[in-house]
């Protein structure tokens, strides 16, 4: 399986630093689709965004931004200004095109956002 | 609209006992896949289900363990003579499928299965 690689298992930060949490993806394949989620203290997995191989814009949402590099193989999210709401576990995740259609997950990254 | 909902959200079963793990998918959703999350083992996937294609299996750890998708709508995840590796918690996600574009999957709450 094409593996996807989150390095740090935990980050804890003071509210208002800015994270960045890396994220690091295998692929033979030319197209491709990467993927970040939410996991709040709820359980509930929610979705933050989709990026297709084919483009390597950068993405901001309101306090969320995205990073996607293929030269490097990185996928990586910052969160400016962090909120103690955003304290969860975020999962990268991958699907390549074709056949298999199920997400790869990374092993996650629990931040803590501390007040 | 409403969301993936799975039921029961909780199950303590004893070990050598069958369970029976529901799923709605979103309306409208023609793709339904099944997770375990375990604290050893990450998210990993089950199945697949995709329309009235034959389902991607290649996930499920053991013969105990089988799904089936009624009316290309609910599932129902089965692990037959649960052992205590069987607990973890169960997540359904659905999508809308398709070919040649992977939309995201939306997940529900999980079911939590504890074998004791």
């Amino acid at each position: 399986a094409q593996k996807v690689t989150q390095a740090q298992t935990e980050i804890s930060v003071v509210e208002k630093e800015d994270v960045t949490l890396d994220c690091v993806y295998e692929t033979r394949d030319t197209t491709y689709y990467l993927f970040w989620y939410k996991q709040p203290p709820s359980g509930e997995l929610v979705f933050l965004i989709r990026r297709n191989s084919f483009d390597e814009q950068n993405e901001i949402s309101g306090r969320y931004s995205w990073n996607f590099q293929k030269s490097t193989s990185s996928f990586n999210f910052t969160i400016t200004a962090s909120q103690v709401v955003d304290s969860a576990v975020y999962f990268c995740a991958r699907i390549s095109s074709g056949s298999a259609r199920q997400l790869t997950f990374g092993s996650g990254t629990q931040l803590t956002v501390l007040p | 609209g409403a969301g993936v909902s799975q039921s029961p959200s909780n199950k303590v079963t004893e070990k050598g006992k069958d369970v029976e793990l529901r799923c709605d998918p979103i309306s409208g959703h023609t793709a339904l896949y099944w997770y375990r999350q375990s604290l050893g083992q990450g998210l990993e996937f089950l199945i697949y289900f995709q329309g009235n294609s034959a389902p991607d299996k290649s996930g499920l750890p053991s013969d105990r363990f089988s799904a089936e998708r009624t009316g290309g709508s609910v599932s129902t995840l089965t692990i037959q003579r649960t052992q205590q590796e069987d607990s973890a918690v169960y997540l359904c996600a659905s999508s809308l499928g398709g070919s040649g574009v992977q939309y995201e999957q939306y997940f529900g709450p999980g079911t939590r299965l504890t074998v004791t």
